[in-house]
């Protein structure tokens, strides 16, 4: 079965710095997915990233990289140069091989606050 | 502005009534989901619904009735509800299996349902 553990409820950052938030997977499945989602206060889910699986690199998507370490089954989410619209909710979440639908799991979500 | 759009953004009802959410997405996407979120924790899978079938049924009580009139919407029939379903309920869609599709989720905004 899926499962995904962030182990950071809330961690705080000082504005223009970088901050790493973890995220660590299980799965049986050769081929899957992982995405960072940032939930804000008005409660939309906003993509991030996505690295698949057999992606060899890994991915970034301007201030946002993720940090693959497929062996150690960690995925974890780098912002650099952190702003204080960067305050929200953040989501690791995996989804497995398509089964009639991609069936997307999330973490318990870490909670960034950026410091002025 | 979200692509998938969830009607109504608010929603108070008695445990009595019967409510409908509704969801509708133009991007051309043969997938389609309902999450439930409860305060300050993460998304939960309800149903996927792929080619307007319904794919997964995360065992949710029968109270919570989907129903996909056609590939651009989605619908949440709500009947007998109690107070501890609400929550913040997110549709999403996503394109399906063919090629290399990551299967990120397009969220809507998400329905805020109090149940009194």
């Amino acid at each position: 079965a899926q499962k995904i553990t962030q182990t950071q409820p809330g961690m705080f950052v000082q504005e223009k710095e970088a901050v790493t938030l973890d995220c660590t997977y299980d799965t049986s499945d050769q081929s899957y997915g992982l995405f960072w989602y940032k939930q804000p206060s008005s409660g939309e889910m906003i993509f991030l990233i996505y690295q698949g699986s057999y992606d060899e690199q890994n991915a970034t998507e301007g201030r946002y990289s993720l940090n693959f370490q497929k062996a150690r089954k960690s995925a974890n989410l780098v912002i650099s140069a952190s702003q204080l619209g960067d305050s929200a909710m953040y989501f690791c979440a995996m989804r497995e091989g398509w089964a009639g639908g991609f069936k997307t799991i999330f973490g318990a979500g870490t909670r960034l606050f950026v410091k002025a | 502005d979200t692509e998938v759009t969830q009607t109504p953004k608010h929603l108070v009802m008695g445990m009595t009534n019967k409510k409908s959410l509704k969801c509708e997405q133009h991007m051309g996407h043969r997938a389609m989901y309902w999450y439930k979120q409860k305060a300050k924790k993460p998304p939960e899978l309800m149903f996927v619904y792929s080619y307007e079938k319904l794919s997964i049924n995360e065992s949710v009580p029968s109270r919570f009735s989907p129903e996909c009139p056609n590939s651009s919407l989605l619908n949440l029939h709500l009947h007998a509800l109690q107070p501890e379903d609400s929550a913040l309920y997110l549709c999403a869609s996503s394109q399906d299996s063919r090629g290399r599709e990551t299967g990120e989720l397009f969220f809507g905004e998400g329905s805020r349902l109090t149940v009194l």
